[in-house]
Parts: structure tokens; sequence; C-alpha cells
């Protein structure tokens, strides 16, 4: 079946432009994460849905960064005004949630972001 | 605080050259473990779960094992195809759905 789809694939934007990066997750999961790695580093957590809400937003560097999913399917995450630092792969995921709260994620390929 | 660390940081092999990868974990209670692989310019790939100490996985040659305070994955006889970064993540018992994620193992074999 379809996996976890994000678009678009790259995204090269000028410093202080606005950009929206896209998530579809696997049909049927609730549950819907952004992380951020940058070159050479680990998985940055940066927001969790379950459903339309977000539960956990800790992760947001800045309130340059935002997110929304809607119809508990589709998200979009929005950075203002970009900065240099937050060039990076985007990745976004998604899982099932059960009873026991232990199901994997499972990943899409990434945004790679580049900000000139 | 819940913490993973994986070793090595980087391992190199020879083809058919076995070994394993570790992940320990200090967390207040496990509800999952979970293994990836992540090749270059890529997500990270599920491989296995494992919840409960004396679990074992197996895939192709691949196999993850659980004691209480760590997961071994080990790989026999591995092929240059399996150079790629490999991924541990925890789930706890404190209700978080967010998993606590290692820095990751980066293996290289050559043929």
């Amino acid at each position: 079946g379809a996996g976890v789809s994000q678009s678009p694939s790259n995204k090269v934007t000028e410093k202080g432009k606005d950009v929206e990066l896209r998530c579809d997750p696997i049909s049927g999961h609730t549950a819907l994460y952004w992380y951020r790695q940058s070159l050479g580093q680990g998985l940055e957590f940066l927001i969790y849905f379950q459903g339309n809400s977000a539960p956990d937003k800790s992760g947001l560097p800045s309130d340059r960064f935002s997110a929304e999913r809607t119809g508990g399917s589709v998200s979009t995450l929005t950075i203002q005004r970009t900065q240099q630092e937050d060039s990076a792969v985007y990745l976004c995921a998604s899982s099932l949630v059960n009873r026991g709260g232990n199901q994997p994620q499972h990943f899409g390929d990434g945004t790679r972001l580049s900000i000139l | 605080e819940d913490q993973v660390t994986q070793s090595p940081e980087a391992l190199r092999l020879q083809e058919g050259e076995s070994s394993s990868l570790n992940c320990s974990y200090t967390v207040s209670g496990l509800r999952g473990l979970f293994w990836y692989r992540q090749d270059p310019g890529k997500g990270p790939e599920f491989l296995f779960t494992l919840y409960s100490a004396g679990e074992e996985k197996e895939k192709e040659r691949l196999k993850a094992t659980l004691t209480k305070k760590e997961s071994f994955l080990h790989i026999t006889a591995p092929k240059p195809e399996d150079s790629a970064t490999y991924l541990c993540a925890v789930l706890t018992s404190g209700g978080s759905y967010i998993p606590t994620f290692g820095r990751g193992t980066s293996l290289i074999v050559h043929p």
C-alpha cells in the first residue's frame, strides 16, 4: 500500500521567505509527527498530532514554525521568515494508535530545505 | 530523563563479517523498542518492534534481541547492501506517544 508521502522533495528558497511543507500520512493512521534532521545529526522532534489536534508541540524551535492537520489526514508545516539555520531535512511520520500505545512510526522520505 | 545510546557510532565490516550493534536505554518503563534503517537521502524504514525482555525478531540477515536494559541488532554475514544508518527508538510507559531516538550507528560493509 501507499506509504507516507511528502512534498516537495526538495525546496530552495531565499532567506526571509515563507515555506510550506506537506505530508500525506498512511491512510487510517491517526498519529502524525514532524521531525527535523540536520546533516550528521539525529532526529529532532517538532510536533505530534493525534487526529487534528496537537497535544505536543514542544519541539517547535520558534514561533516562526507552525503546523496544522485537517480532516485527520494531510498536515502542513509552515516556516515563516526562513533563516539559514532552518536548512535541514524535514521528515514526517505516521502511526496507528492502539490501546498499548506502542505502534511503530512509518516515515516519508522528507523534504530537503535549503535556505540561501 | 529517558536516554537512548547507540554504539558504536560507526562500524566498518568486510562482507561476510558478522557483528552486532547496541542500543542501551535508561527509561522508566518500556512500552516498545523499535529498530529502523536509514539510507542516504531517504527516511527511516521500519525494521522491528520488540516489546519485552527475551523477545527476538528476525528478518533476512538481521536479528534483533531485547534485554531489560539494551537491545542488539545482530547482522550475520552482511552484504554491501546492508550499508546504512541503523536507528533505535523507545517508547516509555509515561503515556507519551513521542519515541526517544538514539543517534544511530552508521554501518559500511565493504565488498
